[in-house]
């Protein structure tokens, strides 16, 4: 069964910039999350979709948002960047039910690098 | 606010010693905590996890132990190997509520090396 795939894998963008992140998750996992991991901050949660449904959100400003299609692919999307917004942002993808407990899949994580 | 902290950045060990790893906790209502490895320029890798009704739970040479009492989480590591060299954080997620769907809150993590 074929992993977490997040692309593009490296990025390269300048403050002002927009950036849009795609996130494939393991085949039949219907929730993906995402997380920015920075070496300040550590990996901090951002939001998780499920079924089309943002369920969660973390403390991020506006500026970052998210969605999900019918084939439980995501998006996540970052507007006017900052030069703070260099980091690691990473998507997992799990198959909870309601209860929303599941080990969580990582991918390999997209570097996104703001000049 | 939630919380999952790590005292120790960094941990030295030679192979084939045993390895433990520590973490606090500061959200009570907290009930499934994971331990994950990140090895460089990878996303982090499940180990082990366990749920609060449980203190102790092993997988292959690696145990987790669960102190609700003082809200203290361990990874401990049987023969650490070179291969076990990374980051490893520990992450807690309250289920039972309903509300924190698919939302890890991590520890800062502690880097392991293994000297061989």
């Amino acid at each position: 069964k074929a992993g977490v795939t997040q692309t593009p894998r490296y990025l390269i963008k300048t403050r002002g910039q927009q950036v849009t992140l795609s996130c494939s998750p393991i085949s039949g996992h219907r929730s993906v999350s995402w997380y920015q991991q920075t070496p300040g901050q550590g990996l901090q949660f951002l939001f998780e979709y499920f079924s089309e449904t943002q369920r969660n959100k973390g403390n991020f400003p506006g500026r970052f948002s998210g969605r999900q299609f019918s084939n439980s692919r995501s998006e996540m999307n970052v507007s006017t960047l900052e030069l703070g917004d260099s980091a690691l942002y990473l998507c997992a993808s799990s198959s909870p039910g309601t209860s929303g407990v599941n080990e969580q899949f990582f991918g390999p994580g997209t570097r996104l690098t703001v000049l | 606010g939630e919380s999952v902290g790590l005292h120790l950045p960094t941990l030295s060990v030679q192979e084939g010693d045993n390895s433990i790893i520590n973490c606090a906790y500061s959200n009570s209502a907290s009930d499934y905590f994971i331990w994950y490895k990140q090895e460089s320029g990878k996303g982090p890798q499940f180990i082990i996890d366990i749920r609060s009704n449980m203190d102790k739970r092993q997988g292959q040479r690696v145990t987790v132990l669960l102190n609700k009492t003082v809200k203290h989480l361990s990874l401990q590591i049987a023969a650490t190997q070179p291969g076990d060299s990374a980051v490893y954080f520990c992450a807690e997620n309250m289920a039972a509520g309903g509300t924190s769907y698919g939302k890890l809150t991590f520890g800062q993590g502690t880097i392991l090396t293994v000297h061989p």
